[in-house]
């Protein structure tokens, strides 16, 4: 079975940063096209951007709201997809989730990590 | 404001056949094929229908998705309980060049 296991979430300071993990079994990490997703609290499903293999390349996109502040990279040697999240703000309060992508969708998702800015 | 256009809310009773639209533009359903998702609280969003049409493995032949031109729909047949969740329509989009997502519809089993 395809198992997506988000961690590293937890309570930072606004202007603080994370780095949130997905560990990845039962799915062939090395050619995946990765994606992360969030849903703030009582908002609905927000992209924030993916990377696709690096057999494909390695590159990167990102959703206008966390461009230039949150980073997606990978480490096929460990199956593990990152997001690196820095300057965060209140409104980056979500629980974030990483997805599996093929077929052109988000094929399969982990069950979240929650995210909570604060001071 | 999403950039996909979902109704808010939709209900039905048991054993009713709902639909719920998902109205977009020419830079993402009028090109690209779109999904729906079902979301239940504290769990992991479910992929129900990719490619407009198609459903994963293990997802009932009671869901069924529609596309045409830069509108899509998803119909749920056969209503039943456990189908109240949040829906959401999601399809790529070249203008952010990301994937987008519908607001959410939230379906209610009356």
């Amino acid at each position: 079975d395809v198992l997506l296991v988000e961690s590293g979430g937890g309570l930072v300071k606004p202007g603080g940063s994370l780095r949130l993990s997905c560990a990845v079994s039962g799915y062939a990490f090395r050619t995946a096209w990765m994606s992360w997703v969030r849903q703030a609290p009582g908002k609905g499903l927000e992209w924030l951007g993916r990377i696709i293999s690096n057999t494909d390349g390695g590159t990167t996109d990102y959703a206008a709201p966390v461009k230039g502040r949150f980073t997606i990279s990978r480490d096929d040697s460990k199956n593990t997809l990152y997001l690196e999240m820095n300057s965060l703000k209140t409104d980056d309060s979500a629980v974030y989730y990483c997805t599996a992508d093929q077929n052109w969708a988000n094929f399969f998702w982990g069950q979240g990590t929650l995210v909570t800015v604060s001071s | 404001q999403s950039v996909l256009t979902q109704p808010p809310s939709a209900s039905g009773t048991p054993g009713q056949r709902v639909t719920i639209s998902c109205s977009g533009g020419s830079s993402n359903i009028g090109t690209y094929t779109v999904n729906w998702y079902q979301h239940l609280p504290g769990t992991a969003p479910k992929l129900l229908i990719y490619g407009d049409t198609q459903r994963p493995s293990g997802v009932p032949d009671r869901f069924s998705g529609s596309k045409s031109g830069t509108s899509a729909s998803l119909a749920i047949s056969g209503l039943q309980s456990e189908d109240e969740a949040d829906y959401y329509c999601a399809v790529w989009d070249d203008r952010p060049n990301g994937w987008v997502f519908g607001g959410g519809t939230k379906l209610t089993v009356l």
